[in-house]
């Protein structure tokens, strides 16, 4: 069964750092992108980062560009998402998602989530 | 960056309804728009791709359309697991967006 498990979500202070992380099992996921989207508390998805299948290319929204870093380990099977300089607007529950193809960024499988909470 | 711009934000319907959704991009994005639908508490589930292309395992009663710059969603026959709320996104190019959803509740 293809699976996306998400972890490291967290209450953290503003200005605080988290890494979150998803582990990937039941497919390749050395062939395939992969992404992670956020939703804030009664709010509506939000992309946050893509990653290419070799770790090569990185993408982000204006939103966290500078201060959040996508990347992966192939050999775990495993994505991650640090995150630093954490602002109250980052507070969202945060998914990670399979591309369906490499050629475009749309994702087919979507992890539980993760939740962060930055506040004070 | 390209805006999606989904109508209307929430729309009410009965089961055995045909319910439509529109997602307009800011400029145009060729037929790169996916759809989704997620549920309270629940991830985002894939529904369409290429703006028309059914995803595998998707009742036939949801349906796509469009190209460029003005999209639809339909629902046939609206089933009662069909009430939850459905986002359009594009991938045309980098930031990829998300359109702000588009509640379906029963009348």
């Amino acid at each position: 069964e293809v699976q996306l498990l998400e972890s490291g979500g967290d209450l953290v202070q503003p200005g605080g750092s988290l890494r979150l992380s998803c582990a990937a099992s039941g497919f390749s996921f050395t062939r395939y992108d992969m992404s992670w989207v956020r939703q804030g508390p009664g709010k509506g998805l939000e992309w946050v980062s893509i990653i290419s299948f070799g770790g090569e290319s990185t993408y982000y929204a204006d939103s966290v560009k500078g201060r959040f870093s996508i990347s992966r380990d192939n050999s775990k099977n495993t994505l991650y998402l640090q995150m630093n300089s954490l602002r109250a607007e980052d507070t969202a529950v945060y998914y990670c998602a399979k591309s369906k193809d490499n050629l475009y960024a749309f994702m087919d499988v979507w992890g539980k989530g993760t939740t962060v909470t930055v506040s004070s | 960056d390209i805006q999606m711009t989904q109508s209307p934000s929430t729309l009410s319907a009965s089961v055995g309804d045909r319910v439509t959704v529109t997602c307009r991009a800011s400029q145009s994005i060729s037929h790169w728009l996916a759809w989704f639908q997620q549920k309270p508490g629940k991830a985002p589930k894939l529904l369409i791709y290429k703006a028309s292309s059914l995803e595998s395992g998707v009742p036939s009663r949801f349906s796509g359309s469009g190209s460029g710059t003005e999209f639809t969603l339909t629902i046939n026959s609206l089933q009662p697991d069909d009430f939850a709320t459905y986002y359009c996104q594009h991938y045309n190019s980098y930031p990829l967006t998300f359109g702000g959803g588009t509640k379906v509740e029963l009348k």
